[in-house]
């Protein structure tokens, strides 16, 4: 298994601001992935951070909005650039085990006004 | 494309009742499937994890199977409690996909059991 931790846990930010959120893992990992979660929908993929290497961002998520930083197997930060109201969701980190089980932090929700 | 369907989006029980959330999903070339918990303001918990060779994983009151090739899971919950109200999430990987640890979700069952 593995724990995670998140930061913050909530935030309330102005539109045209930024917020980093950190994710830090209690076990190295390869595979480190950032979801959205907006009111009301499921999750969805933003990207997977692979140590060593660039982000991959899925189809309607670009760096320069969600850039990644994974600097090591026990951490990577995700920030949301120039937010807008839209931006208001809750955002998780989550890592995948060898044995394909993913394992998520507790989250992060922010509010843009 | 993958697509994740589950039902009932919502699900009201007596405390005690067995009960049955599915989960279903268009592409059978899956890698595993998993079902997880949301519980308000909390992150998600995984409960259980089907690889793509089994039928079916059990974990105390829970048992979820695995019908691959009709592209269905089912989540049976036994002697349910109130805490066990929560959002349930079906997730699968697709064995196509190079990132084969990639989740598509379904939208969740929301349950709730009353006392």
């Amino acid at each position: 298994s593995a724990v995670i931790s998140q930061k913050p846990s909530r935030d309330i930010c102005q539109r045209g601001t930024s917020l980093t959120i950190q994710c830090q893992v209690d076990s190295q990992v390869t595979m480190m992935f950032w979801y959205r979660q907006q009111p009301g929908q499921s999750l969805t993929l933003i990207a997977t951070a692979n140590q060593g290497s660039e982000a991959t961002y899925e189809s309607g998520f670009v760096i320069d909005k969600f850039p990644i930083s994974r600097p090591n197997l026990t951490f990577s930060t995700l920030t949301v650039s120039n937010m807008s109201p839209e931006d208001s969701s809750i955002y998780l980190c989550s890592v995948a085990t060898g044995g394909g089980t993913q394992y998520f932090g507790p989250g992060t929700r922010l509010l843009v006004l | 494309k993958q697509e994740v369907t589950q039902i009932p989006a919502a699900l009201s029980v007596p405390e005690g009742e067995n009960l049955v959330l599915n989960c279903s999903f268009t592409d059978s070339a899956i890698y595993n499937l998993q079902w997880f918990r949301q519980d308000p303001g909390k992150g998600l918990t995984s409960l259980l994890l089907i690889q793509s060779s089994q039928r079916e994983q059990t974990s105390g009151r829970l048992n979820a199977s695995l019908d691959k090739s009709s592209g269905r899971s089912t989540l049976y919950i036994a002697a349910s409690q109130p805490g066990d109200s929560a959002t349930y999430l079906c997730a699968v990987s697709s064995s196509n996909a190079g990132n084969n640890r990639k989740l598509i979700w379904g939208l969740g069952t929301s349950l709730a059991v009353n006392p």
